[in-house]
């Protein structure tokens, strides 16, 4: 089974208001990512768990968060969401590897209003 | 800083004839190329990976790399009307924390019948 799971599939959440996105995998993966993608612009990279080691990037370094409870779950959270914030957000996961695969959930349409 | 562009934007092929799509990426050092699909409001699914030059085949999807020019080709044979989706690029190079992947913004693509 090669699925991962994301959850809610939509999300709205207000101005101000603090996000929770969860995603979860069954494959044992070491490496879990999160990206954002907004229409017509490419996914972007968040941030990724490689086992307890959370990578952000430099550029959204202070605007999510995440945890990683065990292997199989990893979270991304907005401590304040603004209107910037709607998109889609996709978690993958991927096993060790140089050229591992990285396999996508279905993402989490989040609506800032 | 990685670039990766995708031509065209977008395309429209009648059902059965040959799509072809074009990424081309900036850093000739990169060794890792995939292309994934995505239906509207599903996540990605990973079509082909091609690591090193020449063509890479799975199912109806041909990959085509040239790194010295640095560009990599999407050719879907025989497409349906149940291929419509956009279509994306996506880059990594050589130990790259994480295998990060750098994505295009796509090229969606209308399969008539």
């Amino acid at each position: 089974d090669t699925t991962v799971k994301q959850n809610p599939r939509y999300k709205l959440a207000r101005v101000g208001k603090p996000v929770n996105l969860i995603c979860s995998q069954t494959m044992n993966h070491d490496t879990m990512y999160w990206y954002q993608k907004k229409p017509n612009q490419a996914p972007k990279l968040l941030l990724f768990y490689y086992d307890k080691i959370l990578n952000r990037e430099a550029d959204t370094f202070e605007k999510f968060q995440s945890s990683r409870p065990n292997n199989s779950f990893c979270s991304l959270y907005i401590g304040s969401a603004g209107l910037e914030y709607s998109a889609m957000y996709l978690c993958a996961s991927s096993p060790g590897g140089a050229r591992a695969e990285q396999f996508f959930g279905p993402g989490t349409r989040l609506t800032v209003l | 800083q990685q670039k990766v562009q995708q031509s065209p934007e977008s395309l429209t092929v009648s059902e059965g004839a040959m799509a072809s799509l074009n990424c081309t990426f900036s850093d000739r050092s990169s060794d890792n190329f995939r292309w994934y699909r995505q239906h509207s409001g599903k996540g990605l699914e990973v079509l082909v990976s091609i690591f090193s030059d020449g063509e890479k085949e799975e199912g109806s999807f041909t990959a085509h790399l040239n790194r010295a020019s640095l560009h990599v080709f999407l050719h879907i044979r025989e497409p349906q009307p149940s291929d419509s989706a956009l279509y994306l690029c996506a880059v990594s190079r050589p130990n790259s924390a994480g295998n990060k992947l750098t994505f295009g913004i796509g090229t969606r693509v209308l399969v008539r019948p």
